[in-house]
């Protein structure tokens, strides 16, 4: 299976510091998404870096690319409480199958 | 909103019942898919549609029936369902199923969450 594994598994920060989760990954990828999800509700997406990219910014966000270590790393910089939520990496997998992994569960306390 | 709408968002049904789920998309999308989410584990890939033909059947157990009668709208046909099969049902479209080497970006509806009694 090519599914991406995040990690932590969870992750509790305070309001104002920064978030780090990682991916890994088992087979090369073309390119590597994240989303984010609500508790209850559908995933959005955030980024997409391809596997020609090291890195790539978004607002507050910053995913860097590791292809040689199948690796991928989410930053959320300076947090706010509507950062809780689950963030998923998703690999392409064969044809047709984007693969999520189980995803970081991310709390940012006031 | 996203542009992806699911009905019902939420679903009660006994082992016996038959029931479906509704998704439509108003983003003029050519590919559709349904995802089951359960608690702590990946989303499962269950089937992709494109341009109302399904290309995936993720051994998915036939007690779920897809429909895509247009590339707007998608159905999961539910029956005879198990405990087990309670959890998030996750409707996506994507502009393509797959371009090249590029895997699209799907956009997800707010899910029907399922539970079989």
């Amino acid at each position: 299976s090519q599914q991406g594994e995040e990690d932590p598994q969870a992750l509790s920060i305070q309001e104002g510091e920064n978030a780090t989760m990682n991916c890994s990954y088992k087979t090369s990828i073309n390119n590597l998404q994240w989303y984010r999800q609500n508790s209850g509700r559908g995933l959005v997406h955030l980024i997409l870096i391809r596997s020609n990219e090291r890195e790539k910014h978004s607002g507050r966000l910053r995913v860097t690319l590791d292809t040689s270590k199948k690796s991928s790393s989410l930053l959320i910089t300076a947090s706010r409480a509507a950062d809780t939520a689950s963030y998923f990496c998703a690999t392409g997998y064969n044809d047709y199958k984007l693969s999520f992994g189980a995803g970081t569960t991310v709390t940012v306390r006031a | 909103e996203t542009g992806v709408t699911q009905t019902p968002r939420h679903l009660v049904m006994g082992m016996t019942n038959k029931k479906s789920l509704k998704c439509e998309q108003h983003l003029g999308h050519n590919a559709m898919y349904w995802y089951k989410q359960s608690a702590k584990k990946p989303l499962e890939l269950m089937f992709v549609y494109s341009l109302e033909e399904r290309v995936e059947n993720n051994s998915v157990p036939s007690r779920f029936s897809p429909e895509c009668p247009n590339s707007s709208h998608l159905f999961l046909h539910l029956h005879t369902l198990q405990p087990e099969d309670s959890a998030l049902y996750l409707c996506a479209s994507s502009q393509e199923v797959f371009a090249g080497t590029l895997y699209p970006e799907l956009f997800f509806g707010e899910g029907s969450r399922l539970t079989v009694l």
